[in-house]
């Protein structure tokens, strides 16, 4: 079946470091991929997204390009800030399918 | 309105009582879900509501009862829990049930069943 892997971490940067989260993906049709981020204490909230391959979401500094021939959706941001500190879950979705596929999740601590 | 909203935002019950967690949006979104989030896991789908009909049940237990009394509102009947079910709740919503379509998230209600 369809399956997300991301890196589990936890990943320690200080602030104003490169992010990269890893995801890769396995799915038998063309999925919609996306990146959601859960602050402590609230709920997901979408964070950037792609539907086909090539695409590249943007959103608050973050990227995230749409790598069909490595099947990939890595996150990634060039300047991290404190307040970026969260849970980020790669996700993904079939054209058929009704449910996100949740990778495990990476929390992502910033210090000043 | 881009927003999903939940109340209760935190729910504390016994293994004998009845309560009930309320979702609404009003996105005019067709379709709505019910997850279970455990502490440092991600969310587990329980129940897709497709245009007001039931539509997945991911074989949840009877204690859990869901509802879509119309459009906008979406409801989970919560009896006879057990203390591992205490967990986030979080409800969903996307325009259709088609996979391309981003699912909007509540900040959840965060239950303890004692």
């Amino acid at each position: 079946g369809d399956s997300v892997t991301q890196m589990e971490g936890p990943v320690t940067l200080s602030e104003e470091a490169f992010l990269t989260i890893n995801c890769t993906y396995t799915a038998t049709g063309y999925p919609s991929l996306f990146w959601y981020v859960q602050y402590p204490g609230e709920g997901l909230q979408l964070l950037l997204k792609a539907t086909k391959a090539d695409d590249k979401g943007s959103n608050k500094g973050f990227e995230a390009t749409y790598r069909k021939e490595t099947t990939s959706f890595h996150l990634e941001k060039g300047s991290v800030q404190v307040s970026d500190s969260a849970v980020y879950f790669c996700a993904l979705s079939d054209l058929g399918g009704t449910a996100l596929i949740f990778g495990k999740g990476t929390t992502l601590s910033v210090s000043s | 309105d881009t927003e999903v909203t939940q109340t209760p935002k935190h729910l504390v019950m016994g293994m004998t009582n009845k309560k009930s967690l309320k979702c609404e949006q009003h996105m005019g979104h067709r379709a709505m879900y019910w997850y279970k989030q455990k502490a440092k896991k991600p969310p587990e789908l329980m129940f897709v509501y497709s245009y007001e009909k039931l539509s997945i049940n991911e074989s949840v237990p009877s204690r859990f009862s869901p509802e879509c009394p119309n459009s906008s509102l979406l409801n989970l009947h919560l009896h006879a829990l057990q203390p591992e079910d205490s967990a986030l709740y979080l409800c969903a919503s996307s325009q259709d049930p088609s996979g391309s379509n981003e699912q909007f998230f509540g900040p959840g209600t965060r239950l303890t069943v004692l």
